[in-house]
């Protein structure tokens, strides 16, 4: 199974509102990291957030990471239909740059 | 950059057909990663290499799946011969050591 899981499968919130989807996994790891898929797009790389670190912003985005529960979450503030996508995360044990994938969270912001 | 370039972006083809997926990574990337994604698994890590070299090919489903990365700017994931359920959407993505992965937008892959 994948070593990532995101948590929810799917969320529809109206425009403005924030978003939050949550990533779980199984072994220790070096880094996670979120993406985003646009629908008929390849994934594109929103944040990456270090072993060491618990939380890191970048725009309206927000990662925190509890290595302790071997989760994270992701959390987009004032969403905007633009946002609209697919949400991955991503963790990283250290083997020569391999990621492996969760199952994603499919996000619809409603205008 | 250009970013990573896969061709062709759409393939429709029979069943027992020879279908080649060509990938251009980003240049001075030494990692590069091959993905199959379907609704029912998700996105799958096929095989990837470091520096030219495969590194891991667990994940290629069966001896019908090859894989070759001749230089630094050019791989190839070749299916032969393919079968109805090998459809989905193949992405190729390269990184630089351990930094995050590019990915190209992905050939769209289906078996008649």
């Amino acid at each position: 199974s994948q070593q990532g899981e995101e948590d929810p499968q799917a969320l529809s919130i109206q425009e403005g509102e924030n978003a939050t989807m949550n990533c779980s996994y199984k072994t220790s790891i070096n880094n996670l990291q979120w993406y985003r898929q646009n629908s008929g797009r390849g994934l594109v790389h929103l944040i990456l957030i270090r072993s060491n670190e618990r939380e890191k912003h970048s725009g309206r985005l927000r990662v925190t990471l509890d290595t302790s529960k071997k989760s994270s979450s992701l959390l987009i503030t004032a969403s905007r239909a633009a946002d609209t996508a697919s949400y991955f995360c991503a963790t990283d044990g250290g083997n020569a740059g391999k990621s492996t994938f969760g199952d994603g969270t499919t996000l619809t912001v409603k205008p | 950059d250009a970013g990573v370039i896969q061709s062709p972006r759409h393939e429709v083809t029979e069943m027992g057909q020879e279908v080649t997926l060509r990938c251009k990574p980003i240049s001075g990337h030494n990692s590069l990663f091959w993905y199959r994604q379907t609704m029912m698994r998700g996105l799958e890590l096929l095989i990837y290499f470091n520096n030219n070299v495969p590194i891991d090919d667990s994940g290629m489903p069966e001896d019908r799946f090859s894989a070759k990365m001749p230089n630094a700017s050019f791989s190839t994931l070749k299916i032969q011969p393919s079968e109805p359920r090998d459809s989905a959407v193949y992405f190729c993505a390269s990184s630089q050591g351990y930094q995050p992965q590019h990915f190209g937008d992905g050939t769209r892959l289906s078996i008649l």
